[in-house]
C-alpha cells in the first residue's frame, strides 16, 4: 500500500495526559499537511511542510500543539495537556509540488482521538 | 465565517439517476476546487478538481461544473451506483495558498 498511513488509528487518554501521532506521507510526496476534523464538520487546516520546513500553521494550532517532519519524510503531531476540545480526527495528507500545477492532496484514514 | 459552504447535508437518489451535489463559496481568491467522498471511518478520497480556468471537467462518471460568477460548483454522478453512497465533501484553495478550505459535506444515498 502506497498511501498516506497514520499510526494509531485511535487514541484514548485521559484528560492533562499527551500525546503524538505519526503520519507517513506517499513517498515521493514533498508537502505534508495536518487537519483536525469534528462531527458533523469538514476537515479544518492546522498546518504544512514543504519538505523539512513548516510554512504555515492555523490559529487553531495553539502553543500545545507541535508538528515536526525532521527529515522531510515522516511527521509527528503532539499534543501536550490534552483537553475535552482536542478529540476530533486528526487527518494528514500528502501531495507532490511542482511548482507549476495545482497537485490534490491525498489523505490518510486519520487518527481519532477521545479525551476522558 | 463559512467561506465554502454545502446547503445540503443529505440527498438520496435512486441506481442508475443522476446525482448533483452543490457547493458554493464566498472568496473570489479561491483558483482551484476539488470534491471528495468519505466513507466511515476512513479518510476523504480525492475524487475529481478543477481551477478556475475551465468551467467543466469529467473523469468517468463524475464531472464538476464550476460557475464563477455565481460562485457556485456542482458534482454531477452518471449513472449513481450504491457503492457511490458516501458524504462528499468539496474544498477550495486561494491563490498562492496551500491549504484547502472544506465545505461540512453532503451525505449521498443512493438507493438500489
Amino acid at each position: 500500500d502506497t498511501g498516506v498511513s497514520q499510526d494509531p488509528r485511535h487514541k484514548i487518554t485521559k484528560r492533562g495526559q499527551n500525546v503524538t501521532f505519526r503520519c507517513d506521507p506517499i513517498s515521493e510526496h514533498n508537502r505534508l499537511y495536518w487537519y483536525r476534523q469534528t462531527l458533523g464538520q469538514g476537515p479544518e487546516f492546522l498546518t504544512y511542510f514543504q519538505n523539512e520546513a513548516q510554512l504555515e500553521k492555523s490559529r487553531l494550532l495553539s502553543d500545545r500543539f507541535s508538528a515536526e517532519r525532521p527529515k522531510g519524510s515522516f511527521s509527528t503531531l503532539e499534543i501536550q495537556r490534552t483537553e475535552q476540545g482536542d478529540s476530533a480526527m486528526y487527518l494528514c495528507a500528502s501531495s507532490h509540488w511542482t511548482g507549476n500545477s495545482n497537485q490534490p492532496q491525498h489523505f490518510g484514514d486519520g487518527t481519532r482521538l477521545s479525551i476522558l | 465565517d463559512q467561506q465554502v459552504k454545502q446547503n445540503s447535508p443529505s440527498l438520496s437518489v435512486q441506481e442508475g439517476r443522476i446525482s448533483i451535489l452543490n457547493c458554493d463559496y464566498t472568496n473570489s481568491m479561491f483558483d482551484y476546487f476539488l470534491w471528495y467522498k468519505k466513507y466511515p471511518a476512513e479518510g476523504p478520497t480525492f475524487l475529481i478538481s478543477i481551477s478556475s480556468i475551465k468551467d467543466k471537467n469529467e473523469d468517468g462518471r463524475f464531472t464538476v461544473f464550476l460557475n464563477k460568477s455565481a460562485k457556485h460548483l456542482s458534482l454531477h454522478i452518471v449513472p449513481s451506483q450504491p457503492g457511490d453512497s458516501a458524504v462528499y465533501f468539496c474544498a477550495a484553495s486561494a491563490i498562492g495558498t496551500y491549504k484547502y478550505i472544506f465545505g461540512t459535506g453532503t451525505r449521498l444515498k443512493v438507493l438500489a
